[in-house]
């Protein structure tokens, strides 16, 4: 069974760092392509970036030069470094599995709650 | 990007059918069959319902369809059942390796 449990979120100060993570079951994260998707309180969802089987990453013009995405394979888990926190980052934060080759997300993780807030 | 557009609220009551829009452009929507549809319920992760444009997953009733013309997709729910209340998105892929959502909607059954 399918299975992503992110964890990591929180209260962070505008300015802040934090590493937000995706841990994955019932499938290798690194033979798919993860995505992290944000919804801030009450608003709609918002593609962040994703990172390809080979290793490519890309990212929401929001986000770019301030997020970076990674995987570790041998812990088969999906993280999302968090830089220069700006308030407009509060969101949760969910991870979803990208269907290759496909252009859709099949399973999703419950969400962690970032709260960027002084 | 900006956002998809759909409309904030529809609504219908048990048995009838309703019409959800998704309006994006040519870089979008009209450019790829590559919409996709996801079901939230309150406090709870999305759910795909639909990908490319019209097809479901194993496990969604047949109740839900979805189609595209031009630059607009839809999302059809007919035989509408109180579980259906939810809020829905559209989301499509945009090229350059990113993807944009719409802003959502939330689907009443009366």
């Amino acid at each position: 069974e399918v299975q992503l449990v992110e964890t990591g979120g929180g209260l962070i100060q505008p300015g802040g760092s934090l590493r937000l993570s995706c841990a994955a079951s019932g499938f290798t994260v690194s033979s798919n392509y993860m995505s992290w998707v944000r919804q801030a309180p009450g608003k709609g969802l918002e593609w962040v970036s994703v990172i390809y089987s080979g290793g490519s990453t890309y990212y929401a013009d929001s986000v770019k030069g301030r997020f970076t995405i990674s995987r570790d394979n041998s812990k088969n888990t999906l993280y999302l470094q968090m830089n220069s926190l700006r308030a407009e980052d509060t969101a949760v934060y969910y991870c979803a599995r990208g269907n290759d080759p496909k252009y859709y997300f099949d399973y999703w993780g419950q969400g962690t709650l970032v709260t960027v807030s002084s | 990007q900006s956002a998809l557009t759909q409309p904030r609220s529809v609504s219908g009551s048990p048995g009838q059918s309703v019409t959800i829009s998704c309006t994006g452009t040519s870089s979008d929507v009209g450019g790829y069959n590559y919409v996709s549809w996801y079901q939230q319920h309150p406090g709870k992760a999305p759910k795909l319902m639909i990908y490319d444009v019209s097809k479901r997953p194993s496990g969604v009733p047949d109740r839900f369809s979805g189609s595209k013309s031009g630059n607009t997709a839809s999302l059809t729910i007919s035989g509408l059942q109180a579980e259906d209340e939810a809020d829905y998105y559209c989301c499509s892929y945009a090229g350059s390796f990113n993807w944009v959502f719409g802003g959502g909607t939330k689907l009443t059954v009366l």
